[in-house]
């Protein structure tokens, strides 16, 4: 099974910093990964797909890259609304997706 | 615009069965696979199942393979997880995820999701 690791756990920053968040996987998986954002009691929100690709409607100052086993999601400028936690998902396995730990984005 | 709405959790016993539901509308349901992922308290995102659009294709995670059952009855735009022989450790907030792909070979992704459901097991 293709693991996936999420770097840090957890960081502190402020409104304006810009962020960069690390995810790893066991084995190459080419572009295959998602970023996603997830608030407290609410679902995931899909941020970037198939590694740099931004959602529609999903402000630019996100984006994604990487490729085979290191990715990074960057928050060029953090917003107050961007503070919660972030999961990478890998679907290179077919049929089956696996989630990393999730990174807590939390305010300074 | 999509929706999706998951039903059918709550609190069951250790060893029961639960059926939840997905309903959804804003787009060719049958048209889609869908999957269930589910989240327990304080944990990470968990895949469970997918199914394909037609419903003659299922995977399921190592840890309910022969224990869940998912489903859809297309004519319903319904999804189904029927849940057997439940654990302490399926306790968790299900969700239902439309599953779209880009590319050659194809990435796929869940750009919907309902809200959630939540399972409780307990005795």
């Amino acid at each position: 099974d293709i693991q996936m690791t999420q770097s840090p756990s957890s960081l502190s920053a402020s409104v304006g910093d810009r962020v960069t968040l690390t995810c790893r996987a066991s084995q190459s998986i080419s572009g295959y990964l998602n970023w996603y954002q997830q608030k407290p009691g609410k679902a995931p929100k899909l941020l970037i797909y198939a590694a740099s690709n931004l959602q529609s409607g999903v402000p630019s100052r996100f984006s994604g890259s990487g490729s085979g086993t290191d990715f990074t999601l960057t928050i060029s400028s953090l917003q107050p609304e961007d503070f919660a936690t972030y999961y990478c998902q890998q679907s290179y396995s077919p049929s089956t997706w696996t989630f990393g730990q999730g990174t807590r984005v939390e305010i300074k | 615009e999509v929706q999706l709405v998951e039903s059918g959790g709550g609190l069951v016993q250790p060893g029961g069965s639960l059926r939840l539901s997905c309903t959804a509308s804003g787009f060719s349901f049958m048209s889609y696979p869908m999957s269930w992922v589910r989240q327990a308290p304080g944990k990470r995102l968990e895949w469970v199942s997918a199914i394909s659009g037609s419903g003659g294709s299922t995977h399921y995670a190592d840890s309910v393979k022969g224990r869940f059952t998912i489903s859809r009855d297309n004519s319903k735009n319904t999804l189904y997880l029927q849940m057997n022989s439940l654990r302490a450790e399926d306790t968790a907030i299900y969700y239902c995820a439309k599953v779209d792909s880009v590319g050659v070979p194809e990435v796929s992704y869940a750009a919907y999701w309902g809200q959630g459901t939540l399972v409780t097991v307990s005795s």
